[in-house]
């Protein structure tokens, strides 16, 4: 069975240091998120990607977050200069959806989670 | 402003019994419903989903149904099993047109006791 696959899976850093996550989608899958998850609470969308496109990263803190997926397959997430706040699960998700139309609860709206990546900032 | 409400943080069920599991909403523009359960250290694992067009959807063990009328939606899961605790948290997407962004609960920890 097709996975999206993380890496790593676990990463310490010192605050003020620069890190990178990386998300390989299910094939196929043109649609791409990245979120964030707080101990107690659900995931929260950072970015989304339409192939090589961002669709959305109003969530994103564009002052120390990046996030490219310049061939429309894999991504990577970057955090430069990793905050004690940003300890948490970084979690990527695919799903098949194309463009915006469509109807909605189709299979192709759902999201397929990651492993995650458990970051934690001393 | 929460839009998806999970207002049990846990459950406990008997192995065997039902496990009930709530989800309420306030924006009316959501119409697909989806919830995922997670383990420790892992993803959230799909699990089950529904349209707005319909107010039951069931798939073996489990059963979602959808109140549009009272923004409400809930996962039954018959008979319960260990394996089934976990976290579970409801998600809701909007109508076509929109990015189908996901928006989560805060989840609920179901227990199955032995």
């Amino acid at each position: 069975e097709a996975e999206v696959a993380q890496s790593p899976r676990y990463k310490i850093t010192e605050k003020s240091q620069a890190v990178a996550f990386w998300c390989d989608p299910i094939s196929g899958h043109a649609t791409l998120y990245w979120y964030r998850q707080i101990l107690g609470q659900g995931p929260e969308l950072l970015v989304q990607f339409q192939d090589e496109s961002v669709v959305d990263d109003s969530q994103l803190p564009k002052d120390r977050f990046s996030a490219e997926r310049l061939k429309g397959v894999d991504s990577t997430l970057k955090i430069q200069p990793a905050e004690l706040g940003d300890s948490a699960m970084y979690l990527c998700a695919s799903s098949y959806q194309r463009g915006t139309s469509g109807t909605s609860g189709s299979k192709g709206d759902t999201q397929y989670f990651g492993p995650g990546t458990r970051l934690t900032v001393l | 402003d929460q839009q998806v409400k999970q207002n049990s943080p846990s459950l406990s069920v008997q192995e065997g019994r039902i496990s009930i599991l709530n989800c309420d909403y306030t924006n009316s523009m959501f119409d697909y419903f989806l919830w995922y359960k997670k383990y420790p250290a892992e993803g959230p694992t799909f699990l089950i989903s529904i349209s707005s067009i319909k107010d039951k959807n069931e798939d073996g063990r489990f059963t979602v149904f959808l109140n549009k009328s009272a923004k409400h939606l809930s996962l039954h899961i018959v008979p319960s099993q260990p394996g089934d605790s976990a976290v579970y948290f409801c998600a809701a997407s909007p109508t076509p047109g929109s990015a189908r962004q996901l928006t989560f609960g805060s989840g609920t920890q179901l227990t199955v006791l032995p």
